[in-house]
């Protein structure tokens, strides 16, 4: 079966700091791979989505960047964290049925 | 991509039905209804989607009005564990990758 795991879990960083989230799923190929925030009372915004190795791309423009070195491998990263750039960070994956996505079980970033 | 209307809250009995509504009144041919929900602090989790024919699976049923302008998720027998924000999105079909606009969503809060 499928999973997707993500991490770290919880993350507090200070403001100016470097970002990375990583995100992995197993027990699937060539996935569509996602990257979504959800900011505190707010719904989900899709970030950034892949349909391929080095295919990245961006919804919004942001502070943000992603990549994706392996198949099953989706990174995001910051060079310099803002406040605005708190919130909880979805990564998710699709295959043979797009609109079915699967979610991992998101990473909790606070920016101080 | 159509617009969705839910209102933004429910309640409903453990052990009854819950029908959750969603307006989607500029949907289009080729746009599909798909249905999420997310426990608190959880990623979203897929429960079912259709185009124009009503849908059933092992979570809940899916009912779309013959003009498609509307459409109902139902979980049969809810209970406790279903509290939830629920979303209807309307995606349309042919896209390679799932892109979905997440809305407010309503909050189902099943009671004992």
């Amino acid at each position: 079966s499928q999973t997707i795991h993500q991490w770290p879990a919880t993350l507090v960083q200070p403001v100016g700091s470097p970002l990375s989230l990583e995100c992995t799923v197993e027990g699937t190929s060539n996935p569509n791979l996602y990257w979504y925030r959800q900011a505190a009372g707010r719904g989900l915004q899709l970030l950034f989505y892949s349909v391929g190795i080095g295919q990245i791309s961006s919804e919004v423009p942001q502070n943000l960047s992603a990549s994706r070195p392996q198949d099953r491998q989706f990174i995001l990263s910051s060079k310099k964290l803002l406040l605005s750039d708190s919130g909880f960070y979805l990564c998710a994956w699709s295959g043979s049925s797009p609109g079915e996505l699967f979610f991992g079980e998101g990473s909790r970033l606070t920016v101080l | 991509d159509a617009k969705t209307t839910q209102p933004p809250s429910m309640d409903c009995a453990e052990g009854r039905a819950a029908n959750l509504p969603c307006n989607h009144s500029t949907i289009s041919g080729n746009e599909y209804v798909y249905w999420y929900r997310q426990i608190h602090s959880q990623g979203p989790q897929y429960i079912i989607h259709g185009l124009k024919n009503n849908e059933t699976n092992e979570m809940a049923s899916l009912i779309i009005t013959e003009d498609r302008k509307s459409s109902t998720l139902i979980l049969p027998h809810a209970t406790l564990r279903d509290t939830a924000v629920y979303y209807c999105i309307v995606r349309p079909g042919g896209t390679s990758y799932g892109k979905l606009t997440f809305g407010q969503g309503t909050i189902l809060t099943v009671h004992p």
